[in-house]
C-alpha cells in the first residue's frame, strides 16, 4: 500500500542518454512535486503540478520535462543526461492548499557515468 | 535572505541523553513549519508540523518542537535519544512568501553514540 511510489529506485546511465523516472500516488492528492537532492544532501524543488497543470517551475534546465497524464502520476523525463544530473530525485504529493505537508516517495538515485 | 537555517550541520549525542536540533526561519507571513527525517538510503518521513495552532507540537517517535515567533525558531527536541534516531533531519518552511512550496533547510545529521 505504498502511498507515493517511484520507479526505478536506482538508475545508472551514460552521458547523453535520455531517461525517465515514473511516480504514482494513491493518496488522492491534487498536487505532485519533483525534488532534487544533490550530493550535499540539499533538497530543492524542481516542479510542482496541480491537477495536471504546472504551477511551479524552478530554474531547471529544459532538458528536464515533467509530464502529468493524470493527477495521480507525475513522470520526469530527462534528455541528454550530464554528469551533473547525478543526484537523488524525490517525487512527492500533497493536498492542494496552504500549510500542507508533502508525502515523499523513496527516491530514485540517478548516476550518470 | 535564507528562508530556513539549520544551525548545526552535525549533532552527536549519547543514547539516553536529550536531543536538540536547531532551526531558524524567515517569513513575512505566518509560516507553516515542518520537520522531516531521512534515514540512510530512505525517503523523507514527516516527524511533525506547525500550522498556526498550538505552538508546542508533538510528533512521532517522541519528538516535539516549539514555534517561537519572537525568536523565529522551531527547534526540534527529544528527551532521550535512541540509536534508531540516527538520521538526517530537515527543517522545512512553507509560506505564501515562497509560493506555498516547501523550502528545505540544509539538514542536520544526528549521530547517536552507544
Amino acid at each position: 500500500d505504498t502511498a507515493v511510489s517511484q520507479t526505478p529506485k536506482y538508475l545508472v546511465t551514460q552521458m547523453g542518454n535520455d531517461k525517465s523516472i515514473k511516480c504514482e500516488q494513491n493518496l488522492g492528492h491534487d498536487t505532485m512535486y519533483w525534488y532534487k537532492q544533490d550530493s550535499k544532501k540539499f533538497l530543492k524543488i524542481m516542479f510542482s503540478y496541480n491537477n495536471k497543470e504546472l504551477i511551479i517551475n524552478e530554474t531547471v534546465p529544459n532538458r528536464f520535462s515533467p509530464k502529468s497524464p493524470d493527477k495521480a502520476h507525475l513522470n520526469l523525463h530527462i534528455n541528454s543526461l550530464e554528469l551533473g544530473d547525478s543526484a537523488v530525485y524525490f517525487c512527492a504529493s500533497s493536498p492542494f492548499g496552504e500549510y500542507t505537508e508533502a508525502f515523499f516517495g523513496q527516491g530514485t538515485r540517478l548516476t550518470v557515468v | 535572505a535564507q528562508s530556513v537555517t539549520q544551525l548545526d550541520s552535525h549533532v552527536s549525542v549519547s543514547e539516553g541523553t536529550p536531543v536538540l536540533l536547531r532551526c531558524n526561519y524567515s517569513s513575512s507571513y505566518s509560516p507553516s513549519l515542518f520537520w522531516y527525517v531521512q534515514h540512510p538510503n530512505k525517503g523523507l518521513q514527516l516527524l511533525l508540523k506547525y500550522t498556526s495552532a498550538a505552538t508546542l507540537v508533538k510528533g512521532i517517535n517522541g519528538f516535539e518542537a516549539e514555534f517561537k515567533k519572537s525568536e523565529t525558531s522551531f527547534h526540534l527536541t527529544k528527551p532521550s535519544a535512541h540509536m534508531s534516531d540516527a538520521a538526517e533531519y530537515y527543517c522545512v518552511v512553507s509560506s505564501r512568501e515562497y509560493g506555498n512550496k516547501l523550502v528545505f533547510g540544509a539538514g542536520t545529521i544526528l549521530r547517536v553514540k552507544s
